[in-house]
């Protein structure tokens, strides 16, 4: 079964940057595209961020543009989202997904339990 | 890019059918077959129910099915049970590299 553990999650301060990490196991994670969805808990779902099988492809919400960049280690089975300049507005449950294949373009297939990041001062 | 259009609640006895739409535009729903749709039980993450826009992934039952008509997509829960009760998200690839989520709906077994 995929496994996937996000960390990184936490308080911060407007303006400041936070670093979530998403290691990966039980599947092959040089496979597949990764994403980042987020949630405010309560609230309906965004997608955030996606990257292809080997990095060539990064894709970004407008509403992160700039300020979020997206990463990963294949030979760690890891991802990574770099947040700066972090807004209020970015507070939200954090969650780490598989692609159903290695593009961008696809679905979400497994998902993290998600971390917390919240944006107050 | 605005929210995909989902009811905010449907409910069914069990052992009935129930069907939840997603309404988009000719940019998401309407021009691409990466329709999926999400269930997420209380406090739990969400898991991948149905994608591009007919496929059901491995162990979900086949009482769920999904469709698409212009630019609006369908979720059917057939034979209701009560362990369907949970939100229901849908999404769709709406073109340049970017995604789009419905408003979601609560599912209520009566």
């Amino acid at each position: 079964e995929v496994q996937l553990v996000e960390s990184g999650g936490g308080l911060v301060q407007p303006g400041r940057s936070l670093r979530l990490s998403c290691a990966a196991s039980q599947f092959s994670f040089d496979d597949y595209a990764m994403h980042w969805v987020r949630q405010v808990p309560g609230k309906g779902l965004e997608w955030v961020s996606g990257i292809s099988w080997n990095s060539d492809s990064l894709v970004y919400a407008d509403s992160v543009k700039g300020r979020f960049t997206i990463s990963r280690d294949n030979a760690k089975k890891s991802l990574y989202m770099q947040m700066d300049s972090l807004r209020t507005e970015d507070t939200a449950l954090y969650y780490c997904v598989k692609g159903v294949d290695f593009g961008v373009v696809t679905s979400f297939d497994s998902w993290g339990q998600g971390a917390l990041v919240t944006v107050s001062s | 890019q605005s929210a995909l259009t989902q009811p905010p609640s449907a409910s069914g006895s069990p052992g009935q059918s129930v069907t939840i739409s997603c309404t988009g535009t000719s940019s998401d729903v309407g021009e691409f077959n990466y329709v999926s749709w999400y269930q997420q039980l209380p406090g739990y993450a969400p898991q991948l129910f149905i994608y591009e826009v007919t496929k059901r992934p491995s162990g979900v039952p086949d009482r769920f099915s999904g469709s698409k008509s212009g630019n609006t997509a369908s979720l059917t829960v057939s034979g209701l049970q009560a362990e369907d009760e949970a939100d229901y998200y849908c999404s769709s690839y709406a073109g340049s590299n970017n995604y789009v989520f419905g408003t979601g709906t609560r599912v209520t077994v009566l």
